[in-house]
Formats: structure tokens, C-alpha cells, sequence
């Protein structure tokens, strides 16, 4: 499978400030995901990020929120703007398999703890 | 609302013991899948299971999946207090099963 790293792994903002996350992964990848989780929640797709076109949101996420770029087959980065204590969540990006694995098989990686004060 | 749910939503158990949690969806799918997540860390893959199967295994872990009515099982056998975690059910929504829906997700906690 492939190895997934995010950067940072945790931080603590002021509201109002905005807080780039990046996914690095070790294989090349058609495909990139970003979610979201809550405090004590499941986890909700926010975009879809393919490489070479823009980023696809799901319902109730925008472009203006939450800008994704995906320069290459291999990095992703998320950026949460004007944040407010409401975007305080985990932000994990993930694969799909390809090659290395199942291709229906997603691999996350170990997630971003955002605390928005 | 989410494709599925999962129940219960907080299982303690010994260990040694088994620990079946169950997920329901909404629509059909293509394929589900289970996750662990320890302590609110990223997502380990557990297990695929394919809508045309019906039961699968994978060491101490069983899954199976009944399409009729849209629900899926995970079974651990022999619980060990490493299993500690969340556990959450994801099933596709589109064709190249990779947009995954999530289930709300079961907190299993195995006492030593």
C-alpha cells in the first residue's frame, strides 16, 4: 500500500487566519481525496482532487473555503480560509489503490487535528 | 444524512470476547468496506467485501453483507485490548468506488 504523509499533523489557530495542510504520497496517484472529521463524528468527502483540473466539492463545501491544489501525481494540499471554530476537525486526505492494491481500496493518511480559537 | 449507520454506536466487551457490530446503508453499492481508527488518528483499511459476496474473512475478523437488506456485519474474534478503537463502515456511491460515504462509526473499548 502506499504511504500517506500529512503536514502539519496538529495545530491550534486564531479564527479568522487561514492554515494550508499537505498530502505527500509515496506512489503516484490518479486520485486524491479530502475529508473531514468532527469532534466525535464520522467522516464527510469534501473534494475529490485530480491532477491537471480543478478540484470537484461535495454539496455544502466550496472552492472560496476550502482551495485544493494538486500540482503533481504525488502532492495535494488543502487550505481552510478564515477559519472559524466551527472548521476545528481532523482533515485527512486519502488514495485510491492502484497497482499496490485492491483498486476499490482507499488508504487515508494519518490526519491533520485543526483547533480553530 | 449519511449512507450509513452503524450500531452500536459504543461497545465494552473483555477480552477474549467477540465483537460484532453491524452497518446499515440506503442505496445500492458496489462494494463496503471497514476501517479502524485508533484514538482519532488516520484510517487503517480492514476489509473489502464486494456486493456479489456475501461473507469474508481476514484473521481474527469477519465480515459479511447482505444486500437484500442493506446491511453489512464485522466480527472480531478473540478481542484483544489492541483492538481499541473506532471502527466505521464506508460504501461507494458511484461506479469507480472510490467517492466513499462513511457510517457514523462504532467506539469499541476491550478491557484487559
Amino acid at each position: 500500500s502506499a504511504v500517506i504523509s500529512q503536514k502539519p499533523s496538529r495545530d491550534i489557530c486564531q479564527r479568522g487566519t487561514s492554515l494550508t495542510i499537505q498530502c505527500q504520497v509515496d506512489s503516484q496517484v490518479t486520485m486524491m481525496f479530502w475529508y473531514r472529521q468532527q469532534p466525535g463524528q464520522s467522516l464527510t468527502l469534501i473534494a475529490t482532487a485530480n491532477q491537471g483540473s480543478e478540484a470537484t466539492y461535495e454539496s455544502g463545501f466550496v472552492i472560496d473555503k476550502f482551495p485544493i491544489s494538486r500540482p503533481n501525481l504525488t502532492f495535494s494540499t488543502l487550505t481552510v480560509s478564515n477559519m472559524s471554530p466551527e472548521d476545528s476537525s481532523i482533515y485527512l486526505c486519502s488514495v485510491q489503490g492502484s497497482g499496490w492494491g485492491h483498486p476499490y481500496e482507499q488508504y487515508f493518511g494519518p490526519g491533520t487535528r485543526l483547533t480553530v480559537t | 444524512s449519511q449512507q450509513g449507520e452503524e450500531d452500536p454506536q459504543a461497545l465494552s466487551i473483555q477480552e477474549g470476547e467477540n465483537a460484532t457490530m453491524n452497518c446499515s446503508y440506503k442505496t445500492s453499492i458496489n462494494n463496503l468496506q471497514w476501517y479502524r481508527q485508533n484514538s482519532g488518528r488516520g484510517l487503517v483499511h480492514l476489509i473489502l467485501i464486494r456486493s456479489n459476496e456475501r461473507e469474508k474473512h481476514s484473521g481474527r475478523l469477519r465480515v459479511t453483507l447482505d444486500t437484500s437488506k442493506k446491511s453489512s456485519s464485522l466480527l472480531i474474534t478473540a478481542s484483544r485490548a489492541a483492538d481499541t478503537a473506532s471502527y466505521f463502515c464506508a460504501t461507494d456511491r458511484n461506479n469507480a468506488g472510490n467517492m466513499l460515504t462513511f457510517g457514523g462509526g462504532t467506539r469499541l473499548m476491550v478491557k484487559p
